[in-house]
């Protein structure tokens, strides 16, 4: 069972809302990915956990607020976001966090910015 | 220079023809080759991986490896309608690199 499980699959918000997407996963795996990934583009990598710590931020801005409260989950929680934050929002786990290890993908969750 | 390229496409073929999706790369460190395929708004799917030169081939999947050549191909044997997506190229190497191609967006006509 290769499968990683995100809800919800399609979010709708306000600027001034506060909203959260969730990432489950039951492999074992101790690496998890938030990615954004804009219409026509390739995912591009926002955070990664490695053993429930953060490990990679790539300079997101602070309105995107990752959690990983166990191993098997990962939250991102979202406040005062813009338009332009529009897109699919893809969660992907890995053994560990390594080149080696393959990376499998949620099926996403897409949010629209009011 | 990009660290991967990818052809955007679209790439539109009749049902049964063999497709040719290719990537090069620039990093000689890349050592770690994947294949993705997406369907329109859903998650990229994992279809191949290798970490060496040469063909692996699974099913009507054969994905092709050249590192002299920075070079990555998946060919795609007697296609379907149920094969139009979009196909990722992915490619990792040590320090924890790991890059997508832009994607090349496949229709196979019936």
């Amino acid at each position: 069972d290769t499968e990683v499980t995100q809800t919800p699959k399609h979010l709708v918000m306000g600027m001034t809302n506060k909203k959260s997407l969730k990432c489950e996963q039951h492999m074992g795996h101790r690496a998890m990915y938030w990615y954004k990934q804009k219409a026509k583009k390739p995912p591009e990598l926002m955070f990664v956990y490695s053993y429930e710590k953060l490990s990679i931020n790539e300079s997101v801005p602070s309105r995107f607020s990752p959690e990983c409260p166990n191993s098997s989950l990962l939250n991102l929680h979202l406040h005062a976001l813009q338009p332009e934050d529009s897109a699919l929002y893809l969660c992907a786990s890995s053994q560990e966090l390594s080149w080696r290890n393959i990376q499998y993908f949620g099926a996403g969750t897409r949010l629209s910015v009011l | 220079q990009k660290e991967v390229e990818q052809d955007p496409g679209p790439l539109s073929v009749p049902e049964g023809a063999i497709v040719s999706l290719n990537c090069t790369y620039s990093n000689s460190a890349f050592q770690y080759f994947m294949w993705y395929r997406q369907y329109s708004r859903k998650g990229p799917e994992l279809l191949m991986y290798t970490y060496s030169s040469g063909n692996k081939e699974d099913g009507r999947f054969t994905a092709q490896v050249d590192k002299s050549s920075k070079y990555i191909s998946l060919f795609i044997r007697d296609s379907q309608p149920s094969d139009s997506a979009t196909y990722l190229c992915a490619m990792s190497a040590a320090g924890n690199q790991f890059y997508f191609g832009t994607g090349t967006s496949l229709t196979v006509i019936p």
